[in-house]
Parts: structure tokens; C-alpha cells; sequence
């Protein structure tokens, strides 16, 4: 299994609040994604970082920020949490493929989040 | 873009075929399967490149046509194992960015 951790597992905040994810890896690999999942809408992109300091915005990025200072973490801040935030986020790792850009991903665990 | 799957659903029997479609509306260079069972992560499948190359893991294959920007999942003598999610995901740009579609709900029925 790649060495890939999420933390929290579970969290519940209260609307306002700040929350960060963090994303941790062992693997030594370039991308690293952030990915939230809910019903009906599949697994959407929200951030990605394609090396240190080198991020981009995915799919849903409003109300997220990410950082990586090290290669092997990702931090996910949800600067002022809302409701429509409460979802599974997953955090991915891959390195560039033989002849595509990215190769593999690998997952985390996912870390639930409910905001009230 | 998101891509499109179909269907969104589909449940069989043990031991029946079933396809799932994979379409963009723009050009694919490749295509990436992936399978999620209930409460757990995304777990890889397969990648097609450019070409129409077909893969194979299992008893489950792909195919992948870029002219229609299009692929399929086969998935042959389905087993229990095989139920899940599936995903097929397409690169939102050159940095490697995977946009995943909604998925298809898999279940197979003893």
C-alpha cells in the first residue's frame, strides 16, 4: 500500500470555524491532489500541486486553500467552514506516467467532515 | 470538463456482462479506470493511452477510441467482488490533474 495519510478521519466543526485537512505521504511522489466526494456528484477535484509551492485550482475550489511546503504534505484549509462543505475528502498521490501525465493515483483513506 | 458515464446505474447477476461508457466533449489523451467499493478509497483499474490500446485486469478490460472520445469498460463474468462504483477520470490539463465523471453504481446480485 502507498504511504499515504489523512488527518483528521472524522471531524465535526461548527459553521465559521476554520479546518484543515492534512494529507501526509511517504512515497516521495510529485502530484498530490485534494478530491471531495458526495452523492450524486462523484469525486471532484479541488486542489492539486504538481511540486512545492506549485498548486492549481480544480474543479470546486471556492472557500478552499491548500499549501505544500514539503513534498510529502498537503494541507486542505477551509478558511470558514459552511454546511455544503460537509463532505468525504480524499486526498490522492501519483507520480507523471510512462507516457501520460499522471500515472496512478493513490488514495487516502478520506477524511469525513460535517459542519453544523 | 467533467466526463460523462453511463449508465449511472446497473445490477446484475453473478456470472453476466456488463459495459460502462466513458465520453468528453473534448479531445482524450488518456483515459484512467478506477473502482471504489462502499466505504472505502478509489483503488486503480487501468490507463489507455492514445491509440486504442485495450487493457485487461481480471476479467475486466477497456477500450478507448479517440476518435469518438470515448471508452468502455467491459466487465466479463462478473463476480460479487466486482460490485462498487466505477469512475473513469480524464486529465484536466497538462499537469497531471484528474477529472473524475460521476460514476456507475455496480451491483452484482448472487
Amino acid at each position: 500500500d502507498a504511504g499515504i495519510t489523512q488527518s483528521p478521519r472524522h471531524k465535526v466543526t461548527e459553521t465559521g470555524t476554520p479546518v484543515t485537512l492534512r494529507c501526509h505521504q511517504t512515497e516521495n511522489h510529485r502530484y498530490m491532489y485534494w478530491y471531495r466526494q458526495d452523492p450524486g456528484h462523484g469525486l471532484r477535484l479541488i486542489h492539486y500541486s504538481y511540486g512545492v509551492k506549485d498548486t492549481d485550482k480544480g474543479e470546486v475550489s471556492d472557500g478552499y486553500s491548500v499549501s505544500r511546503s514539503k513534498t510529502e504534505d498537503f494541507l486542505l484549509t477551509l478558511e470558514s467552514a459552511t454546511s455544503s462543505q460537509t463532505s468525504v475528502y480524499f486526498c490522492a498521490i501519483s507520480d507523471p506516467g510512462t507516457r501520460t501525465p499522471t500515472g496512478e493515483l493513490f488514495f487516502g483513506e478520506g477524511s469525513r467532515l460535517t459542519v453544523l | 470538463q467533467q466526463p460523462v458515464q453511463s449508465p449511472q446505474a446497473v445490477i446484475l447477476r453473478e456470472g453476466e456482462d456488463a459495459v460502462i461508457n466513458c465520453s468528453s466533449s473534448k479531445a482524450l489523451y488518456s483515459v484512467h479506470w478506477y473502482r471504489q467499493k462502499h466505504g472505502e478509497a478509489p483503488v486503480f483499474l487501468m490507463i489507455l493511452l492514445k491509440g486504442g490500446e485495450q487493457k485487461g485486469h481480471e476479467k475486466i478490460s477497456a477500450s478507448f477510441n479517440e476518435k469518438k472520445q470515448q471508452s468502455s469498460l467491459y466487465l466479463t463474468a462478473s463476480q460479487l467482488s466486482y460490485s462498487g462504483t466505477y469512475f473513469c477520470g480524464t486529465l484536466g490539463g497538462s499537469q497531471g490533474n484528474l477529472i473524475f465523471g460521476k460514476g456507475t453504481k455496480l451491483s452484482v446480485k448472487p
